[in-house]
């Protein structure tokens, strides 16, 4: 069975500062990572996915994600935080191939202070 | 086009009550979770229905918790007896799923959840 883990469980940073959440996942084969986001108040969606190909995934409003098959990580990134970023965020996994069962990490605050 | 539904909002109830949460997915979606989300954790998948088929339900408490999607739409969630631990929020997603692709889609889409508390 897969597990994912994200070691940052609050993280405070300033507007316009840089962006870096970790996430890392074990499971030995093929895998589909997610970043779902949920802010204050709003329930859960989808930041980007990342199936196969490019393992740089550009999702909304500026947030984009690496896959790095050999550290199973895939680290969310955003270059300049605003305000409206202050959300929870969630790193997700599942093997590839038919239905496989998703598997959420524990979530990371991110707060934003303007 | 309407997002995942789900009633109530809220829910506060003594323990050893029941307790019954509704979904409504997204139109067309032939696949519908529930999950379980407790405070400071990610969800954590209780069921998952394919149309009205529960395909898994490894993770579902059976001796208290009990799903049903009768007509492979909407759904519903029970506890009957609640207990302390149940305080959790309720969540319900769908998706569309297609047999025999390599890949499914996977992208889940959720609802609001329904917040209990037992008090």
């Amino acid at each position: 069975a897969q597990s994912v883990s994200q070691h940052n469980h609050h993280v405070i940073l300033s507007e316009a500062a840089s962006l870096e959440l970790g996430c890392n996942y074990s499971y030995g084969g093929t895998v589909n990572l997610f970043w779902y986001v949920q802010y204050p108040g709003q329930h859960l969606q989808l930041l980007l996915k990342y199936f196969s190909g490019d393992p740089l995934v550009k999702g909304i409003k500026g947030f984009e994600a690496e896959f790095i098959k050999s550290k199973f990580s895939f680290n969310l990134r955003k270059p300049s935080v605003q305000w409206s970023d202050t959300a929870e965020y969630f790193c997700a996994v599942n093997a590839a191939g038919g239905y496989q069962k998703v598997t959420f990490g524990t979530g990371t605050k991110l707060q934003v202070i303007p | 086009e309407a997002g995942v539904v789900q009633s109530p909002r809220y829910k506060i109830i003594e323990k050893k009550q029941p307790v019954a949460f509704w979904c409504n997915p997204i139109s067309g979606h032939n696949t519908l979770y529930w999950y379980l989300q407790n405070l400071g954790q990610g969800p954590e998948l209780l069921i998952r229905y394919e149309n009205e088929e529960a395909v898994d339900d490894s993770q579902l408490p059976k001796d208290r918790f009990s799903a049903e999607r009768l007509k492979g739409v909407d759904s519903t969630l029970k506890i009957q007896p609640a207990e302390l631990g149940d305080s959790a929020v309720y969540l319900c997603a769908s998706s569309l799923e297609g047999r025999g692709l390599a890949h499914s889609n996977n992208e889940q889409f959720f609802g609001p959840g329904t917040r209990l508390t037992v008090l």
